[in-house]
């Protein structure tokens, strides 16, 4: 079965340290991932999508197959960075997200 | 323009009662899901319309579930005989077609009693 695991439930950095969001998947197909961000008491929104090999907040993330991740990236960590963020995956024929149980990102001061 | 809206922000209601909540897409957009989201979880799909009709709906737990989307636009989803384990944020997303980004609502969050 398809299924996204985010191992993380908490990280905590310190702001200017680096930050990775781990996400793993498991699908034999060609998937279509992405991240979304629920900033605190607004709703969940888009961060990115690897189609789209866009930087966006100065986030990034690389699709690995041989590994099955797409893990999140930032150089330096920003205080508004602060947010629950969830790895998704599309599998092909279907437009129904499947999301990972998600990673509370806490950048401290 | 406006995103996509719920109502009731929150709602309560005891076991065995029946519900309806309620999805606003954003104007134009062709596609709409339903998804629930239990405490530490991430969103699990229910279901996905495309127009008026339902396209998939492996994810509704069982027939006391149900959901419409009359005039391919607003939709509402229905729960009939109420247990404590449906207690969960609903959220509703839609795009403009089914390929494209999904726009999420604030959510419902049920609470039965």
């Amino acid at each position: 079965a398809q299924r996204v695991t985010q191992p993380e439930k908490l990280l905590s950095v310190f702001k200017g340290a680096p930050v990775e969001l781990k996400c793993n998947y498991s699908y034999s197909g060609s998937p279509e991932l992405f991240w979304y961000v629920q900033y605190s008491r607004q709703r969940l929104q888009l961060l990115l999508r690897h189609i789209s090999r866009e930087s966006i907040k100065g986030f990034t993330a690389d699709l690995n197959k041989g590994e099955t991740s797409f893990h999140l990236k930032k150089p330096f960590a920003q205080e508004e960075d602060s947010a629950m963020y969830y790895c998704a995956l599309i599998t092909s024929g279907t437009y129904k997200y499947i999301f990972g149980t998600g990673t509370r990102l806490k950048v401290l001061a | 323009g406006a995103g996509v809206s719920q109502t009731p922000s929150n709602k309560v209601t005891e076991k065995g009662k029946y519900v309806e909540l309620r999805c606003d897409p954003i104007s134009g957009h062709t596609a709409l899901y339903w998804y629930r989201q239990s405490l530490g979880q991430g969103p699990e799909f229910l279901i996905y319309f495309q127009g008026t009709g339902a396209a998939d709906d492996s994810g509704l737990p069982n027939d006391r579930f149900f959901a419409v989307r009359p005039e391919g636009s607003v939709s509402t989803l229905k729960i009939q005989r109420t247990e404590r384990g449906d207690s969960a944020v609903y959220l509703c997303a839609s795009s403009l077609i089914a390929t494209d980004t999904q726009y999420f609502g604030p959510g419902t969050r049920l609470t039965v009693l």
